[in-house]
């Protein structure tokens, strides 16, 4: 299977500051989404960008199917941002399966 | 609105007994998914079925069944809790056929098996 590598692990990142979370395959992938977990446990999906750039309010999201990569942006954070955010992919070839990279871990302080 | 709902949200039970979390969809999704979620794993496939009478081992299945009647519902069971599965479970559900394939997760049930 797929091995999915998020960096960094973890992020602090004071209120206002922007960041770039990166998402790298092992292999090609289809179907690549973005989830933010937030602290109380719920798994939100940020986006469905199999490729190419989507944005939603301060996120944005870039995916390069070719160079088997995707990234995600946060802009002017603020501490409802706070939370692990996971990439997941579908190996090309395996039907709706999505594999999901040990996440990255951001925290927002004032 | 539509959504997907677990339950219970907590379970304590016993080494030996077994146990079923529910799973119910409303999004009319062809696909379900049961994941776990784990420290230092991150989120891995138990279970998932691409519609009514459909179901298909994950990478961690064993000591775990599912059964898919109808389209809403896809209860995981746990034959006989070992302390092992102990986590949290999450349930997720996906439109499937050909459409853009974004999962949609639910609350997640933290079981604690004693």
């Amino acid at each position: 299977g797929i091995q999915v590598e998020q960096s960094p692990p973890d992020l602090i990142l004071q209120e206002g500051a922007n960041s770039t979370l990166r998402c790298n395959f092992s292999d090609s992938v289809n179907n690549l989404q973005w989830f933010h977990q937030n602290p109380w446990g719920q798994l939100i999906n940020l986006f469905y960008i199999p490729s190419g750039t989507k944005q939603n309010g301060r996120l944005s999201a870039t995916t390069v199917a070719t160079e088997r990569y995707s990234l995600l942006y946060i802009s002017s954070s603020q501490t409802t941002d706070s939370g692990v955010y996971f990439c997941a992919g579908r190996e090309v070839g395996t039907a709706s399966k999505l594999t999901f990279g040990t996440g990255t871990r951001l925290q927002v302080t004032l | 609105d539509a959504e997907i709902t677990q339950s219970p949200r907590h379970k304590i039970t016993e080494t030996g007994r077994q146990v079923t979390l529910a799973c119910h969809q409303t999004w009319n999704h062809n696909n379900m998914f049961w994941y776990r979620q784990d420290l230092g794993h991150g989120l891995r496939l138990i279970h998932y079925s691409y519609g009514v009478q459909d179901t298909n081992k994950g990478e961690v299945s064993d000591g775990y069944s599912v059964s898919r009647s109808n389209t809403e519902d896809l209860p995981l069971t746990l034959e006989s809790a070992a302390s092992s599965q102990t986590s949290v479970y999450f349930c997720a559900s996906s439109a499937g056929g050909g459409l853009p394939d974004t999962q949609y997760f639910g609350p997640g049930t933290r079981l604690t098996v004693l």
